[in-house]
């Protein structure tokens, strides 16, 4: 079955420090992922796609197909980099499933 | 431009009544997508359309939600005989145009069932 686990439901580091959400997948086809990141007070906003290559915000996710991983890195936090932070697979081109979150605060 | 925006914001409503939620999509987004998010959840698959047709309905969780998008733009979602289980942030997202596109999120319906 399709799945998207985010064994870190709470992750606190502080200003400056270096920065990792894990994020580990189940599925047997090519696999999409996403990060989304949602700000307080704020809507559910893409951060980035792995098929993108892309650095967001100073964050970069490489998808690792034989860890079935998707982790999120940056090396450098920020304090407004707190917020939460969810990893999602896009499976059979329509379904698009979301792992449970992981709160990130970052400290002064 | 204006994003994607949802109505109500807030619903509380009594066991066994029915609800609509309205999702205005981003003007000219073909794709429109519902999801569910319970407490302390990711969001939760439940539709997607494809202009006006239900491209993928499999995440319904039952026979008692339905959703319509009769002209292509605004989507409705519906709930009959509301269960206190179906308490939960309704959320409505579009896209240009395939599923493998950014999706860009409303706010969210917060719904209560008493």
């Amino acid at each position: 079955a399709q799945r998207v686990t985010q064994p870190e439901k709470l992750l606190s580091v502080f200003k400056g420090a270096p920065v990792e959400l894990k994020c580990n997948y189940s599925y047997s086809g090519s696999p999409e992922l996403f990060w989304y990141v949602q700000y307080s007070r704020q809507r559910l906003q893409l951060l980035l796609r792995h098929i993108s290559r892309e650095s967001i915000k100073g964050f970069t996710a490489d998808l690792n197909k034989g860890e079935t991983s998707f982790h999120l890195k940056k090396p450098f936090a920020q304090e407004e980099d707190s917020a939460m932070y969810y990893c999602a697979l896009l499976y059979n081109n329509n379904d698009m499933r979301f792992g449970a979150g992981t709160r990130l605060t970052v400290k002064p | 431009g204006a994003g994607v925006s949802q109505t109500p914001s807030n619903k509380v409503t009594e066991k066994g009544k029915y609800v609509e939620l309205r999702c205005d999509p981003i003007s000219g987004h073909t794709a429109l997508y519902w999801y569910r998010q319970s407490l302390g959840q990711g969001p939760e698959f439940l539709i997607y359309f494809q202009g006006t047709g239900a491209a993928d309905d499999s995440g319904l969780p039952n026979d008692r939600f339905f959703a319509v998008r009769p002209e292509g733009s605004v989507s409705t979602l519906k709930i009959q005989r509301t269960e206190r289980g179906d308490s939960a942030v309704y959320l409505c997202a579009s896209s240009p145009g395939g599923a493998g596109e950014t999706q860009y999120f409303g706010p969210g319906t917060r719904l209560l069932v008493l």
